[in-house]
């Protein structure tokens, strides 16, 4: 069963916009994680966030995870057309297992 | 650096045919995955592997089953095909322990007809 929930589903904005993209899951967890699938490749690692942490940057990504509300976000800034991709949520419980959300297309307009 | 190298690319099978999927990752890496990609409902977790020697069932194992080869190497084999195993399959890495991200290779696009 899907653990994550991702919103919106789909989302098009102007390039150099911003572009923020939700997760919710279900069961306590010890990190969760977010990927990124282009057109026909495999999923790139993007950033991880654990349990303990509330916010995480890498370059222009920003991730917040609320435990309490079992919900995480995923913002881009600035856009480019390179970022046109899936983005996938996922979260890790006591193991290494990953169980993925069902992913938000993000389409970057030039 | 390849990565994770998975092969073949895509294939196409008839109904009851068997295939093996084979994924080869060259960062040394003691955990293995092969999951199973269907639109609209991300990935979905077959198999796993966190040594060689081990194997555990994910979400979705039946129909399927695969093989530690070494610590580089990890199949994945259909038995005898069926329409609903058409998917993509992606083969991932990771090292040990929790806080570990997942290295993927480029998946196999497998048709059932």
């Amino acid at each position: 069963s899907q653990q994550g929930e991702e919103d919106p589903q789909a989302l098009s904005i102007q390039e150099g916009e911003n572009a923020t993209m939700n997760c919710s899951y279900k069961t306590s967890i010890n990190n969760l994680q977010w990927y990124r699938q282009n057109s026909g490749r495999g999923l790139v690692h993007l950033i991880l966030i654990r349990s303990n942490e509330r916010e995480k940057h890498s370059g222009r990504l920003r991730v917040t995870l609320d435990t309490s509300k079992k919900s995480s976000s995923l913002l881009i800034t600035a856009s480019r057309a390179a970022d046109t991709a899936s983005y996938f949520c996922a979260t890790v419980e006591g193991n290494e297992k990953l169980t993925f959300g069902t992913g938000t297309r993000l389409t970057i307009i030039p | 650096n390849a990565g994770v190298t998975q092969t073949p690319k895509f294939q196409v099978l008839k109904t009851g045919q068997s295939m093996t999927l084979q994924c080869a990752q060259d960062m040394n890496h003691n955990s293995m995955y092969w999951y199973r990609q269907d639109p609209g409902m991300g990935l979905r977790l077959i198999y796993y592997s966190a040594s060689e020697g081990t194997t555990d069932k994910g979400e979705v194992p039946n129909g399927y089953n695969v093989s530690r080869l070494n610590k580089r190497e990890f199949s994945l084999r259909l038995e005898s095909a069926a329409p609903s195993q058409t998917s993509v399959y992606f083969c991932a890495s990771s090292g040990r322990g929790n806080n570990q991200p997942q290295h993927f290779g480029d998946g196999t696009r497998l048709s059932i007809l």
